[in-house]
């Protein structure tokens, strides 16, 4: 089955930089990949997504670049604020919707520090 | 759009009792409803992936007979927690998808079990 790593589990940045986020798949036949931002006390909630037929997307502060040869993909926040504090999930699946499962990955706990 | 409701938020009970959790899609119809399970600093374990009318599909070591699913309509599922102990204590979180579209989380319940 997918196996979905991610790096760093922490993150600490100062206001108005930029966080990276990193995450490795294993299964080749994986084609969509989204990021959840999950704050505390709270359930996931989709940021960004996108799929194996595209190299890149963008989303105001937030990208995400795709690299299926390599098998890995990364969330970009830029101009970081407090608010963005939270644990980031990345996630694999075949396919969007449908029956399709997400594996996670352990996700990452980022701080922005004033 | 896309809002996934789920009730109660917070349930504290004593060991033995039975826990019934709801979730529902509020602006959207579910073609499939997903339950996992997540610890403290932990990632989302998929516990079952529920169509409407059908019966769950469990994942391994899920024991179904402990995590009764129902899911009656395209707007809602409910997770049974039956006979709960100590060790069932942790935070269940319900996804709702419609067709293609991304998961879409709810917001979770915190199930304590004294």
């Amino acid at each position: 089955g997918e196996n979905v790593e991610q790096h760093p589990s922490t993150l600490s940045v100062q206001e108005g930089d930029s966080a990276v986020i990193k995450c490795t798949y294993s299964d080749s036949a994986s084609n969509y990949f989204p990021w959840y931002k999950q704050e505390l006390g709270k359930g996931p909630q989709l940021i960004i997504d996108i799929r194996s037929n595209v190299g890149e997307k963008k989303d105001q502060r937030i990208a995400v670049t795709l690299n299926k040869t390599a098998k890995h993909f990364s969330l970009h926040i830029t101009e970081t604020q407090p608010e963005d504090s939270a644990v980031y999930f990345c996630a694999a699946s075949l396919s969007a919707g449908g029956g399709n499962k997400l594996t996670f990955g352990t996700g990452t706990q980022l701080k922005v520090e004033l | 759009g896309a809002v996934v409701s789920q009730h109660p938020s917070r349930v504290i009970c004593k060991s033995g009792t039975s826990v019934k959790i709801e979730c529902r899609s509020l602006d959207f119809q579910a073609t499939t409803m997903f339950w996992y399970r997540q610890f403290p600093k932990q990632s989302l374990m998929l516990m079952a992936t529920s169509n409407e009318g059908s019966k769950a599909t469990y994942e391994q070591g899920v024991e179904k007979d402990k995590f009764l699913i129902n899911h009656a309509s395209l707007t809602l599922s409910t997770l049974t927690v039956a006979s709960a102990h100590p060790e069932d204590s942790s935070f269940y979180i319900c996804s709702a998808v419609q067709g293609n579209q991304p998961q879409h989380f709810g917001d979770g319940t915190r199930l304590s079990i004294l």
